[in-house]
């Protein structure tokens, strides 16, 4: 079984809309960490955000917002007012502390964001 | 500040052919891994290090090989390619634990032909 789903293989909206790319884990511990990576059409995958276990308080930065829910095992990422620029990939990606810290990712939401 | 260098960036291999892919990192980390990318299949571990001198298999090991003789190079050997293992090729390092996230080089395109 997947630990990370991304059911959203590909999403398509027109700048200025919001939108969100939902994520879905599952695990043992009662300590892991919670990431999103951006990897944008230059192919580098870079860091959004780590989310603590312990610490559910959902995170906005700027026109970003995590909404991180033990209760259903979600952390969903949701992109306000998106735009061009927002065009990527994003993966979520789940660490189990236990596990030698490797990283278990989706397998990705495409983000068209059209002009 | 370089990070994580991957070099080559493209490489194109005939069935059989060998090649190693080199991953450096200037930010004396002590973790290092490879991942590959395939579509719809998000990131998979091939190999991982946790020091110098040390490589553990991840999920897909098979037909990889890797060296770990300094602690910023982490090397990735194929000794027999196959188009099985046309993908791109991610590095990345961090310093101990997940918690501070990877930190990615900006991957390998190799094609088996």
């Amino acid at each position: 079984a997947q630990k990370v789903t991304q059911a959203q293989t590909e999403i398509s909206v027109v700048e200025k809309e919001d939108v969100t790319l939902d994520c879905v884990y599952e695990t043992r511990d009662t300590t892991y960490y919670l990431f999103w990576y951006k990897q944008p059409p230059s192919g580098e995958l870079v860091f959004l955000i780590r989310r603590n276990s312990f610490d559910e308080q959902n995170e906005i930065s700027g026109r970003y917002s995590w909404n991180f829910q033990k209760s259903t095992s979600s952390f969903n990422f949701t992109i306000t007012a998106s735009q061009v620029v927002d065009s990527a990939v994003y993966f979520c990606a789940l660490s189990e502390p236990f596990d030698f810290n490797k990283f278990y990712f989706g397998s990705g939401t495409k983000l068209n964001v059209k002009p | 500040n370089a990070g994580v260098t991957q070099t080559p960036k493209f490489r194109v291999l005939k069935t059989g052919q060998s090649m190693t892919l080199l991953c450096a990192q200037d930010m004396n980390h002590e973790y290092m891994y490879w991942y590959r990318q395939d579509p719809g299949m998000g990131l998979r571990l091939i190999h991982y290090s946790v020091g110098e001198g040390t490589t553990a298999k991840g999920e897909v090991p098979d037909g990889y090989n890797v060296s770990r003789l300094k602690k910023q190079n982490f090397l990735l050997g194929l000794e027999s390619a196959a188009p099985s293992q046309t993908s791109v090729y991610f590095c990345a390092s961090s310093p101990r634990t997940a918690y501070y996230g990877y930190t990615f080089g900006s991957g390998t395109r190799l094609t088996v032909v």
